[in-house]
């Protein structure tokens, strides 16, 4: 099936920092992916679609200044959380489509923010 | 508004058969979803419907009623493993995901 890949798997970092999250689709090419986050115990939250060529289509109350999407190939989405605060602590996860009803999700990438 | 709804939690005996039930409220529908997500872990696919029915897929089976928008996810022979969270989505008019809270499973022994 398809493989879907994130990096880091985790990552701790200070307070005001920029942290960069990869999500790459391994065996396909993924003209749109999608950005979730999912605090403990709650359901996933789309952030933002990210189609490849393009500027991101961010969710309401997303700030897109603060969490920046760039999709510089069929392959390839990166999210990068800027200036992370405590409250950014959460679980990130990636999912690209191969058809418009298959979306296979990365493995997820849990942020913890100092 | 959009609304799906699914139980917070629910437990069940290894071996036996377990219903989880959803219902949802789109505006549109092109296809439910039901997803396995341990708990640290990303979502797995399990199963998709996009007509009325059943679908069935080893241990796990999906029904779908779109007049009463209500869709199922049952698992028979339970094991310790299906230990988890199921959650339930439905693909809107823009082919969005609108995701349900997520139903709890736990398997006793």
């Amino acid at each position: 099936g398809a493989v879907v890949s994130q990096h880091p798997s985790w990552v701790i970092c200070k307070s005001g920092t920029s942290v960069k999250i990869e999500c790459r689709s391994l065996d396909f090419q993924a003209t749109t992916m999608f950005w979730y986050r999912q605090f403990p115990k709650q359901s996933l939250m789309l952030m933002a679609t990210s189609n490849e060529g393009s500027k991101a289509t961010y969710e309401q109350g997303v700030e897109k200044d603060k969490f920046l999407i760039n999709h510089a190939s069929l392959t390839l989405s990166t999210l990068t959380v800027t200036s992370a605060h405590p409250e950014d602590s959460s679980f990130y996860i990636c999912s690209a489509n191969i058809r418009e009803h298959e979306q296979y999700f990365g493995p997820g990438t849990r942020l913890t923010v100092t | 508004g959009q609304n799906i709804d699914q139980p917070t939690e629910m437990t069940a005996t290894e071996g036996a058969i377990v219903q989880i039930n959803c219902t949802y409220q789109t505006s549109g529908f092109n296809g439910l979803f039901w997803y396995q997500q341990h708990a640290g872990e990303a979502p797995t696919f399990l199963s998709y419907n996009v007509l009325d029915g059943l679908e069935e897929k080893g241990r796990f089976s999906s029904f779908l009623s779109r007049s009463k928008g209500y869709s199922y996810l049952l698992l028979k022979e339970l094991q310790m493993k299906d230990s988890a969270s199921y959650l339930c989505a439905v693909s809107d008019s823009n082919y969005q995901l609108i995701w349900g809270a997520g139903t709890k499973l736990i398997i006793k022994p």
